[in-house]
């Protein structure tokens, strides 16, 4: 079975802090995927990366960056945290090969708060 | 552009009520996929449902695909069934796209 892991389940951090949330996947998946998920709003596509050092912007990218030195890591960093960046977060991975054929896997979230 | 709606956005039912929630999608979405979300936040996967028809006990989906809709069906709710139920589909760019899911309230 494909495993998705995230670094942590829950997260308290301060205001300006610099904060690193972690998503391993061991399928060797090309594809992986950094989202928030608000009440009412859903769940939004902060950034994705289809391939190692390569990274995309989602909907909703500001105030995040990512980083995609090795296949199966990708990292979302919070570069100055904020207390609007308090959010469940859900890293999901899915593989190219195939892709039509393929379901999408997600890591059990990160609860993030912004003192 | 890509879409995937689902309907209605809430659902409050009595336990031992049947309900059904609906996911349309557009052309450029494929690979309809079912998921629960449980109040930890964990998204549980349903089903993976391209097209067909699967079930899994008291849960089924359907997706036709050629007229571009998905439907999950609840029997016999249980209180442990409540929380937010989201369908997505994966674009051509391979981005996984979600719908704004429905928030489903079961009552003892």
């Amino acid at each position: 079975d494909v495993k998705v892991t995230q670094s942590s389940r829950y997260l308290v951090k301060r205001t300006g802090e610099k904060v690193f949330l972690e998503c391993v996947q061991d399928m060797d998946h090309e594809n992986m995927f950094w989202y928030r998920q608000d009440p009412g709003l859903g769940l939004r596509l902060i950034y994705f990366s289809y391939d190692v050092k390569m990274k995309e912007k989602g909907d909703i990218p500001e105030g995040y960056s990512v980083s995609r030195e090795k296949k199966e890591r990708f990292s979302l960093i919070l570069e100055s945290a904020s207390t609007n960046q308090t959010s469940m977060y859900l890293c999901a991975s899915i593989s190219d090969r195939g892709a039509s054929n393929q379901p999408q896997h997600f890591g059990d979230g990160t609860r993030l708060s912004i003192l | 552009g890509i879409q995937v709606e689902q309907s209605p956005p809430d659902l409050i039912l009595q336990e031992g009520a049947n309900s059904t929630l609906r996911c349309n999608f557009s052309d450029s979405v494929n690979n309809l996929q079912w998921f629960h979300q449980n109040p930890w936040g964990q998204l549980i996967n349903l089903f993976y449902i391209p097209s067909g028809t699967k079930q899994n006990g008291r849960l089924s989906a359907t997706t036709v695909a050629t007229e571009r809709y998905s439907l999950l069906y609840i029997s016999s709710s249980q209180t442990t069934d409540s929380g937010v139920y989201f369908c997505a589909g994966i674009s051509s760019a391979s981005k996984i796209i979600f719908g704004s899911g429905t928030r489903l309230s079961i009552r003892p």
